[in-house]
């Protein structure tokens, strides 16, 4: 079954730095998203993308973060200057705008900011 | 007022229980009712989708959406200790997901 990539699965980085979260989406879907999910708290969304820019995004995604898809098959999320409250959950998910089963998440990757 | 309300629990049920798991909402807009499941530090993984009032069956799992109370449940029946894990509910405005925070379930053998 089609499969949702992403890597690392736990990234750990001091406060300030800069991180890169990678995601490979399966590959005939056209949307890609970005959630994030703190803690004991509610999957959130960030982002999403589709054609090469960014469709919509919430009040979360402000200047600090941005989305790129660098080549055919990557998605990336970027984090500038990680302050702790970055540390969460991330997931990727892609769909190709059809029927919502077709809706896929990632496994996640667990960011920590030290 | 949040979008989307659900009793983090936990819930912790013996084995062959009828679970029953439910959400309230406020925003008329949502047109699209899913129930995830996700495994700890693993994704959501989809269930059920429905998009009217009324109950939906897969198996051993019942969707009920009634809009004008604006709340939807889950049920499920003759639960397994492989049901363990948390039931998230969402809902689709737009191109957005909307999720509740999501009802931890431990089944007891």
């Amino acid at each position: 079954e089609p499969e949702v990539t992403q890597t690392p699965s736990h990234q750990v980085t001091q406060m300030g730095q800069e991180v890169i979260l990678r995601c490979v989406p399966i590959s005939n879907h056209l949307y890609f998203y970005w959630y994030r999910q703190i803690l004991g708290q509610k999957v959130e969304f960030l982002v999403s993308f589709y054609n090469n820019e960014i469709s919509e995004k919430s009040e979360i995604f402000d200047d600090q973060f941005s989305v790129e898809r660098p080549d055919g098959s990557n998605f990336t999320l970027k984090i500038r200057s990680t302050k702790l409250e970055d540390s969460a959950m991330y997931f990727c998910a892609s769909t190709d705008g059809g029927a919502l089963g077709g809706y896929t998440f990632g496994s996640g990757t667990r960011l920590t900011v030290v | 007022q949040k979008e989307v309300e659900q009793d983090p629990g936990p819930l912790s049920v013996p084995e062959g229980a009828i679970v029953s798991l439910n959400c309230t909402y406020s925003n008329s807009a949502f047109q699209y009712f899913m129930w995830y499941r996700q495994y700890s530090r693993k994704g959501p993984e989809l269930l059920m989708y429905t998009y009217s009032s009324g109950n939906k069956e897969d198996g051993r799992f019942t969707a009920q959406v009634d809009k004008s109370s604006k709340y939807i449940s889950l049920f499920i029946r003759d639960s397994q200790p492989s049901d363990s894990a948390t039931y998230l509910c969402a809902m689709i405005a737009g191109n957005q997901f909307y999720f509740g925070t999501g009802t931890s379930l431990t089944v007891i053998p």
